[in-house]
Parts: structure tokens; sequence; C-alpha cells
């Protein structure tokens, strides 16, 4: 089916662990978006990119990496993760200037 | 540090009263989004403002874009306890959206 897929949905890890959060859009759209939320901050961007290859810095990129080798797919990996890192984490596809598509997010617990 | 700053945080009113929620920021944006989401769920973008004085209908919904394009207002007659939901408020700027806390509404049956 078109549209934003996130997987996994649910994760438990444990501290210092690597872990990769996968996102997937079938709509080519240029531009993909990292945000964690977490209760009382809303929506915070932790990474995003304009086309392949192209990534940048947002709010708090502190602790995750990010690669964009297809325009497809932008995974998120927390390198040492750790409990503050604990959060809802959602990718979005956007064309330039208009709506943002979320997926449906994954919960990341880390103990 | 949030851009943009959303009141009330948590609203509950009773079904068909109005409710407005209110998103403010000191900064200027090229256009200003609304999205609703409900548990477990992505946020669902419900308006785009551009143009600063700008309204627009949504069936019940009303929303305001402020001359100065820095602050928006969300209005809801009549709510319904399918309107219960958190909606959030997000100023786009170089290509990027920047989101409110988001404010919690709760419509009481």
């Amino acid at each position: 089916d078109a549209g934003i897929t996130q997987s996994p949905r649910y994760k438990i890890t444990e501290t210092g662990r690597q872990v990769t959060l996968m996102c997937h859009q079938t709509w080519s759209h240029s531009y993909m978006f990292w945000y964690r939320q977490d209760l009382g901050h809303g929506l915070r961007l932790i990474y995003y990119s304009a086309a392949a290859d192209i990534t940048d810095k947002g709010e708090v990129p502190d602790g995750y990496v990010v690669s964009r080798s297809k325009t497809e797919n932008f995974p998120l990996t927390l390198e040492s993760a750790t409990r503050s890192q604990t959060s809802v984490y959602f990718c979005a596809s956007t064309r330039a200037n208009t709506e943002a598509f979320f997926g449906q997010g994954t919960r990341l617990t880390v103990v | 540090t949030q851009l943009l700053e959303q009141s009330p945080q948590f609203l509950s009113i009773q079904e068909g009263e109005n409710l407005t929620v209110y998103c403010n920021s000191s900064s200027v944006f090229s256009s200003l989004q609304w999205y609703r989401q409900e548990p477990g769920e992505g946020p669902v973008l419900l308006v785009t403002v551009v143009t600063g004085g700008e309204v627009k209908k949504l069936k019940r919904l009303t929303f305001q874009f402020g001359d100065a394009r820095k602050d928006s207002s969300l209005h809801i007659t009549a709510a319904q306890p399918g309107d219960t939901g958190l909606y959030l408020c997000a100023g786009e700027g170089d290509y990027k959206l920047s989101f409110g806390a988001g404010t919690t509404v709760t419509v009481r049956a």
C-alpha cells in the first residue's frame, strides 16, 4: 500500500545498545523528517533530509545518526541508547512547503 | 525552547460547548498548519493558513492566522466527542515544521 510506514511499532532495548528505527515512504517525497514526542514537549525535530544523501540536524540531534542512501528510506539510529531516549518516534515526509504525512510511530523504551 | 506556545495545555468541555485553542510565537512563519492526533497514531493535517489575517472554516472548525503571521487560533463550535484529541500547531519555515506542545481536548458526552 502507498504511504509512510515505520518499523518496528514497539521496541524495548537496553541502555548502551544500538537501535535502528526504519522509515519507508512510497510517494517519492523529497523531504523526510524524524521527530520525537514526549509529554509536555510536543514534537521535536531530530534530523531531516531534503533529498537522498542530504541530511541536517534538527533541534535535538545528539545521540542520533541518520542516513538517506535512497529517497524512500530514512533510518534513524541510536548509537548507544540511553534512558532519556525513551520516547515515541515519528517519521514524516513531504513535498516542499506542503502537508506533512506521518507514520504511525515507534514506541521505544530504553531500560 | 518551544518556538510555538500553545494554550491551554488541557481543555475538558461538555458536548455542545465551544472551545478555542491558541498558538503564539515570536517568529514569523511562511505558513502555519494545524494537526490533530489520536492516541497511537501520527498527526493528521487539518488545515494550512498562509496569508496574514486569513480565516478558514472546516465544518465546525474555524482557523485564524494573525495579521503578523506569528499567531493562530482554532475555534470549535458545538464540540462533539469525536473532536477529542491532541491538537498541534506547526509553523513552517525553511522547509521544516516546528511544533507547539499541543492542546489535549476532551469532549464529554
